[in-house]
This record gives structure tokens, C-alpha cells and sequence, in this order.
């Protein structure tokens, strides 16, 4: 059974400050991790991929893999009220393009 | 929403009647799944297809039918709905191909059982 896990918040952060949002998976096969956004009553919107092991930023989002610790994080700078959102972890183990998806972290960013 | 429409968006049905619920692209993507969200459990897949004809169950399947007669249309039919059944059902696709693993989705159907 493929798991992965995030912290199910809230997380609760200052405008302005650096969100960090963490998820662990099991399956030490996996290929290709993706964060997703969803706001409340919307749909999931892709955010970042990471492929390999490091650093990938895109504007104010950095996604960090590390495959030997089986961990993926996601920091949001400069954070801002409209990142207020759920954010989940998705994981391809390498079978029929199916992802594995976390049950999501709730973040709040207060003004 | 990358070219994905699901209708109904809304439908509120009794138990024991038969629901289809239809997800229609326009990005010509080989992958379509469904997939239900619930609170405390997150998003879980129904049933996929990899090509026109070709299908798959995913982990929640009981219950559920699907049918992909065209590329750009895949329904999820419920035979006989019951208030479990009750949840906010997401279409996406995925171009599939190497390294296309990238999965994009559909506005939802919020769909209650009474």
C-alpha cells in the first residue's frame, strides 16, 4: 500500500513569512512528486513537479526533494493572504500514471 | 481548468436511482481519471482509462462504472446510488508519455445522495 503523509495543519503564518509544508511516502520506487493547491470549494491546481533530488524554484514557491530520506516539502516565501489554501503532495510510483495523493495541509496566513 | 468541463456541476439524487456524471477535454490527453474527495480522506481514485475502451479500477471502484467511448469523454455512471456515495467527484487528465505524469483537473461535481 502506497502511502503518503502531511501534517493536516492549519498551519498558521504571518504575512510575509515563510510557509513550510512537508510530506513523507513510502514507496521508495517513486518517481516524480507534484504539489498541488486547492482552494476551499475549488478544484486541485498543479503548483510545482520535482523530478530529481535538490532544490526547484519557481517565483515565491521552492519545492525540495530528497529521495533517500523519502521526503518532499514545499516553502512558500514571502507568504500572502491568498496562499490561504490546502495544499496536497502527489507522488507517481511508476505505475499506469496513477498518482498517490496526501490528505492535505491546511494553511492560513494571517495579515 | 485546462480544457476539462464536468457536468452536471451540481445534482442532488435519490437512493437506489442510477447517476452518470460526464468529464469532457479538449487537450486530445490519452489519461482520464475520477476521483472522489471526502473530508479525512482526501482524493481517492475511482477508476481510470488509458485509452478509448480501455479502463481500469483504482481503489474506491465498488459501485462505480465507467465508459470511454471518445477520447475527449469519460463518464462515471453509479448504478444504484447510496448516501456513501454522497461526495465532490473531480475529473483530470494527464497526457501520459514519458515523464507526462502531470495530472490536471476538472471544476468537480458536488454530488448528494438522499
Amino acid at each position: 500500500q502506497k502511502e503518503v503523509e502531511q501534517n493536516s495543519g492549519p498551519l498558521s503564518v504571518p504575512e510575509g513569512a515563510i510557509a513550510s509544508l512537508n510530506c513523507t511516502y513510502s514507496d521508495r520506487g517513486s518517481q516524480s512528486f507534484f504539489w498541488y493547491r486547492q482552494y476551499s470549494g475549488k478544484s486541485p491546481e498543479l503548483i510545482m513537479s520535482i523530478y530529481s533530488n535538490g532544490d526547484k524554484e519557481d517565483g515565491r514557491f521552492t519545492a525540495q526533494l530528497n529521495k533517500a530520506s523519502q521526503y518532499v516539502s514545499l516553502l512558500i516565501r514571502d507568504s500572502q493572504p491568498s496562499d490561504s489554501a490546502t495544499y496536497l503532495c502527489a507522488v507517481y510510483g511508476g505505475s499506469n500514471y496513477k498518482l498517490t495523493f496526501g490528505k492535505g495541509t491546511l494553511l492560513t496566513v494571517n495579515p | 481548468d485546462a480544457g476539462i468541463t464536468q457536468s452536471p456541476r451540481h445534482k442532488v439524487t435519490e437512493t437506489g436511482t442510477p447517476v452518470t456524471l460526464r468529464c469532457h477535454q479538449t487537450e486530445n490527453h490519452r489519461y482520464m481519471y475520477w476521483y472522489r474527495q471526502d473530508p479525512g480522506h482526501g482524493l481517492r481514485l475511482i477508476h481510470y482509462s488509458y485509452g478509448v475502451k480501455d479502463t481500469d479500477k483504482g481503489e474506491v471502484s465498488d459501485g462505480y462504472s465507467v465508459s470511454r467511448s471518445k477520447t475527449e469523454d469519460f463518464l462515471l455512471t453509479l448504478e444504484s446510488a447510496t448516501s456513501s456515495q454522497t461526495s465532490v467527484y473531480f475529473c483530470a487528465i494527464s497526457e501520459g508519455g514519458r515523464g507526462s505524469y502531470e495530472q490536471y483537473f476538472g471544476p468537480g461535481t458536488r454530488l448528494t445522495v438522499t
